[in-house]
């Protein structure tokens, strides 16, 4: 079993559409993440949740929304986006020391 | 921001000990030592972590100098597979943020 998965793997769409990418760990952790990854591989924190409550809202504009139904679950919706969205984004979960990441999803804004 | 320093590449012959810096001359004595690990376009990977005492465990071994402000991941035996970018990040246990760096690019030649 995945411990952190992502879906989708791949996502291409044009400039101004709103999409969305779902992660879900099956790992018990009370805390998930969305980092994103841009061209030259910076690794960027966004996003953090504990137990379904935001706790790390980093300087990230408000066209990209995070949500968590559940605290096995953090969703990224992403509105209007522009061709800097282009990037990978990997979900994280972590209880107390270690992250873990899910595989990533490569998002290309045409 | 992040809070380490560390060589952009190396590179290491195969099944010799590949010894990656790290420099942290700011750490604060409640933070700890992190080395994770990114293979490619896959998430990271955890490593390792320690405080101040030198630790080991199945992938690598983690070396902090006697004032904390530098420390050296070890991978005893390098093998193809090791080739990744490392990251070695400092963070207070009990805090969610982890910034990474840009990482040292590993390469192991065979």
């Amino acid at each position: 079993d995945t411990a952190v998965s992502q879906t989708p793997k791949y996502l291409v769409t044009q400039m101004g559409n709103d999409k969305s990418i779902k992660c879900e760990q099956n790992l018990g952790h009370d805390t998930m993440y969305w980092y994103k990854q841009d061209s030259k591989k910076f690794l960027k924190i966004m996003f953090s949740y504990n137990n379904k409550e935001l706790i790390i809202n980093e300087t990230v504009p408000n066209r990209f929304s995070p949500k968590s139904p559940d605290k096995a679950h953090l969703n990224l919706h992403i509105n209007s986006l522009e061709l800097g969205d282009s990037a990978v984004y990997f979900c994280a979960s972590s209880q107390v020391e270690k992250l873990f990441f899910g595989s990533g999803t490569q998002l290309s804004v045409l | 921001d992040a809070k380490t320093t560390q060589p952009t590449s190396m590179d290491c012959a195969e099944g010799r000990a590949a010894n990656l810096p790290c420099n942290h001359s700011t750490i604060s004595g409640n933070e700890y030592v992190y080395w994770y690990r990114q293979i490619h376009s896959q998430g990271p990977q955890y490593i390792i972590h320690g405080l101040k005492n030198n630790e080991t465990n199945e992938m690598a071994s983690l070396i902090i100098t006697e004032d904390r402000k530098s420390s050296t991941l070890i991978l005893p035996h390098a093998t193809l597979r090791d080739t990744a970018v490392y990251y070695c990040i400092v963070r207070v246990v009990g805090t969610y943020k982890y910034i990474f760096g840009t990482g040292t690019r590993l390469k192991v030649l065979a």
